[in-house]
């Protein structure tokens, strides 16, 4: 079975500019989210998406935004880049019977550097 | 809302030592709860799991974990570390029936020859 895939694994982006990250989550997992990784601010959660609907939010503005598509597939995109939003982005995904059954497996995450 | 702290931000342990990563939560309820290990530029892994039952949770690569209701604890164990559990190990957090995870600031794990 394969996991949890992100990309692209690197991504170099200037200030001001927008982006989009993918997230394939592991066959048959309809729950997807994304978390936010920096060595100050440690593992912050973005959201979390299950059948195309967001269903649990962090404390992030609004230039972060994230859709999910009806196979399950994520995307999370952030506009008006900013210096701080350098991050490694993880992305994770579940079963539709909950943490209780799977947890949440992880992707490998996309680096994303903002020059 | 739910919160997870970890109190030891780095700890160094000699190969062949035993091993214990302390993990305190704030919730109101019995959450959901869980270890993690990331090695350097990887995603996380999932070592152990709790839900309810049994206190004593074991899971892979030889760790376990006991939940203690009375301590709000969920500390990871093993009895003997190898030097390729060098790594961070992050305790997490989810309400019941819920997928909003939350994770403690991690321990940087160093072990020594």
């Amino acid at each position: 079975k394969a996991g949890v895939t992100q990309t692209p694994r690197y991504l170099i982006k200037t200030r001001g500019q927008q982006v989009t990250l993918s997230c394939s989550p592991i066959s048959g997992h309809r729950s997807v989210s994304w978390y936010q990784q920096t060595p100050g601010q440690g593992l912050q959660f973005l959201f979390e998406y299950f059948s195309e609907t967001q269903r649990n939010k962090g404390n992030f503005p609004g230039r972060f935004s994230g859709r999910q598509f009806s196979n399950s597939r994520s995307e999370m995109n952030v506009s008006t880049l900013e210096l701080g939003d350098s991050a490694l982005y993880l992305c994770a995904s579940s079963s539709s019977s909950g943490l209780h059954d799977t947890g949440y497996t992880f992707g490998s995450g996309t680096r994303l550097t903002v020059v | 809302a739910q919160s997870v702290t970890q109190p030891d931000i780095h700890i160094t342990v000699s190969e062949g030592a035993s091993l214990e990563l302390r993990c305190n939560y704030s919730y109101g309820a019995t959450p959901y709860l869980f270890w993690y290990v990331q090695s350097p530029g990887q995603g996380l892994q999932l070592l152990l799991k709790y839900f309810s039952g049994d206190t004593l949770v074991q899971g892979i690569k030889g760790f376990e974990a006991e939940f203690k209701r009375s301590q709000s604890s969920f500390n990871l164990r093993k009895p003997s570390v190898h030097w390729s559990d060098a790594a961070e190990y992050f305790c997490a957090v989810a309400p019941y029936n819920n997928n909003d995870m939350r994770f403690g600031a991690g321990t940087r794990l160093t072990v020594k020859p």
